[in-house]
């Protein structure tokens, strides 16, 4: 099993400009999570996906982002316009279905290092 | 709803030291408690985890036991290494309407071990 797989591991952008950074679950995991990090508000949770729909999208912190998962294998997470207080680490995690959701936690990604000038 | 709360850090501890970092919650039900860590440049790794009342979790050294009356689930290891230099989130889940499956963190303890 590869594990969740983001792409791309690092972007720098300009401030303005549309970024979309992208995410592929482990194949059978029926729930998807975008966070994000930073040194100042921590771990996150941004919006989170069961079955392809989205369940929670509280943490999303304004109109600019915005997610997509079109499939259960490939999901998005768009800023439009960025600004340079996006940039954070942004991390994408999947988990099995249903009880084996909290028996195992989630399976975290190497994350996307997103820097915005 | 949901919160965990973890011990003020940073940590900084010599190799070969004992290691408690604190970790207490508030949730409904009967919620799942895990440890992940989270190594430089990485993402988050489940480190150990407990299900239910008593359990104790373990692996790699470390280990946590889940303690209802307290509301605990405190991490500990009784020999670090400069190697468990990490940041360190404690977090739970609970079953049950729109927070199924749901992952409530903590803030995260920074850990550095010295030679």
């Amino acid at each position: 099993d590869a594990g969740v797989i983001q792409s791309p591991r690092h972007e720098v952008t300009e401030m303005g400009q549309e970024v979309t950074l992208r995410c592929k679950p482990i194949s059978g995991h029926d729930y998807l999570f975008w966070y994000r990090q930073t040194m100042m508000r921590g771990l996150e949770l941004l919006i989170y996906f069961n079955n392809n729909v989205p369940i929670d999208d509280s943490g999303m912190p304004e109109d600019r982002f915005s997610a997509k998962m079109p499939n259960a294998s490939f999901s998005t997470l768009k800023i439009q316009p960025s600004e340079p207080r996006d940039s954070a680490v942004y991390f994408c995690a999947s988990s099995r279905p249903g009880i084996d959701s909290i028996n195992y936690g989630y399976t975290f990604g190497s994350g996307t290092r997103l820097t915005v000038v | 709803g949901d919160s965990v709360t973890q011990m003020e850090g940073p940590v900084t501890l010599s190799e070969e030291a004992f290691l408690t970092i604190n970790c207490t919650y508030t949730a409904t039900g009967y919620p799942s408690l895990f440890w992940y860590v989270q190594y430089p440049g990485e993402g988050l790794q489940l480190l150990l985890k407990a299900t239910k009342a008593d359990d104790k979790g373990s692996n790699k050294g470390f280990e946590a036991t889940y303690r209802k009356e307290t509301t605990s689930f405190h991490l500990e290891k009784g020999s670090v290494q400069v190697s468990d230099s990490a940041v360190y989130f404690c977090a739970l889940t609970s079953a049950g309407g729109t927070s199924y499956g749901k992952l409530t963190f903590g803030q995260g303890t920074i850990l550095t071990v010295h030679p």
